[in-house]
């Protein structure tokens, strides 16, 4: 197993486009978070899944973000009508059954709006 | 709700020196606790963890033990080296809030060789 996987690693878009990300995380890991870092914060929670189902999203998830994991698999975020706000990385992670045992990161998608 | 608060940096040291980095939390259940690291350029890497009152969790010559009475969990190592650089995030999991993880701001470390 190679970890949790985050495509693409850079984006660079214009304000108002829509932009999607990509986690495959590990196979035999049901739970899948997502979070937001800007520089200099430590990760801020935005939505998880388990297997396909999901179970919470934050207050920071405004209704032009939108999170899948179809198949209980790989997840996608999309980004709708992008702001130069929404400038952040976005990482991704994934965790057994009992998420109190730690998460595994992936590298993260680092996305700036231009 | 819950939250982690961790001491504000950088913090530079000298290679060999003792390295404390404090953490506090709040919680309203019984959380798991952990310290997580992010390297120059790389993703975080789960670090340490402890999962009930009292516990000590260790790696690579990091502790921090699971204080209940004073809702802490101190990172330390004895003796840091320069590849140590990096920034160290404090979190917590409580079962309460679905095992979704926060995290405190973070404590860039600097050692100097």
């Amino acid at each position: 197993d190679t970890g949790v996987s985050q495509n693409p690693r850079h984006k660079i878009t214009k304000r108002g486009q829509n932009v999607t990300f990509r986690c495959d995380p590990i196979s035999e890991h049901n739970r899948l978070y997502w979070y937001r870092q800007t520089l200099g914060q430590g990760p801020e929670f935005l939505t998880y899944f388990q297997n396909e189902a999901q179970l919470e999203k934050s207050r920071l998830l405004s209704d032009r973000f939108s999170a899948e994991r179809p198949k209980g698999s790989f997840s996608t975020l999309e980004i709708q009508r992008t702001e130069q706000g929404d400038s952040a990385m976005y990482l991704c992670a994934s965790s057994g059954r009992q998420g109190n045992h730690g998460y595994t990161f992936g590298s993260g998608t680092r996305l700036t709006v231009v | 709700g819950d939250s982690v608060t961790q001491m504000e940096g950088p913090v530079t040291l000298s290679e060999e020196a003792f390295l404390t980095i404090n953490c506090t939390y709040t919680a309203t259940g019984y959380p798991s606790l952990f310290w997580y690291v992010q390297y120059p350029g790389e993703g975080l890497q789960l670090l340490l963890k402890a999962t009930k009152a009292d516990d000590k969790g260790s790696n690579k010559g990091f502790e921090a033990t699971y204080r209940k009475e004073t809702t802490s969990f101190h990172l330390e190592k004895g003796s840091v080296q320069v590849s140590d650089s990096a920034v160290y995030f404090c979190a917590l999991s409580d079962f309460t809030g679905g095992f979704k993880t926060i995290f405190g701001a973070g404590t860039r470390l600097f050692v100097k060789a």
